[in-house]
């Protein structure tokens, strides 16, 4: 079992709808990366989240500790969303991140 | 400020040649880390960097050599190119342990 399980694996939604996007991990972590994945290959940093919640613009990020879990919300999708959406994890006892194998997100117009 | 910056974005190298992969990034980030991004894994750790002549190996360090002399640049050497290193490579920088990071954006290299 991967430390970082990431789902869907791939998701499908139309302009507009309310997106979900789950990271669930096994170890005891001390902070929880949200990257975004660009078409094009750049990735981008969106929520580095350690407890509670995060929210920028249409994006929101939630972590739960006790139950390691994490989701990321995208509220009225829009196209330019599209991406692969990628969770990361930095365990308690180690400084290196472990990567989830990522979300691939189509917004459809 | 440019951010991270690597070059080239493209290479294609024949088995047993060597290359040198560059990244410079213009943020005076300690931290610097190469990794590469393989279909069906997540992004895996190759060398890593907390400062100007530090060095360390990361998940799959085997088959490249990274060296930081200046705070700024950060390369990752490919001694003698194997089919297994065809990837898309990426260079990423912070300024502290807990910090974002921030992706240059991405080498793909084809080894024949």
């Amino acid at each position: 079992k991967n430390e970082v399980e990431q789902s869907p694996q791939n998701l499908t939604a139309q302009e507009g709808e309310f997106i979900t996007i789950n990271c669930s991990y096994s170890v005891g972590i001390s902070a929880l990366h949200w990257l975004q994945q660009h078409p094009g290959g750049g990735i981008v940093s969106l929520f580095m989240l350690s407890s509670g919640k995060k929210k920028h613009g249409r994006l929101i990020a939630t972590i739960n500790i006790q139950e390691k879990h994490s989701s990321l919300h995208i509220t009225a999708s829009h196209p330019r969303d599209s991406a692969v959406y990628i969770c990361a994890v930095r365990s308690r006892s180690g400084s290196r991140l472990t990567f989830g194998e990522g979300t691939q997100l189509t917004v459809n117009p | 400020n440019a951010g991270v910056t690597q070059t080239p974005k493209f290479q294609v190298l024949k088995t047993g040649q060597s290359m040198t992969l560059q990244c410079a990034q213009d943020m005076n980030h300690e931290y610097m880390s190469w990794y590469r991004q393989d279909p069906g894994m997540g992004l895996r750790l190759i060398h890593y960097s907390v400062g100007a002549g530090i060095t360390d190996q990361g998940e799959v360090p085997n088959g490249y050599n990274v060296s930081r002399s200046t705070t700024e640049d950060f390369p990752l050497r490919l001694l003698s190119a194997a089919p297994s290193q065809t990837s898309v490579y990426f260079c990423a920088s912070k300024s502290s342990y807990n910090s974002p990071l921030h992706f240059g954006n991405g080498t793909r290299l084809t080894v024949t």
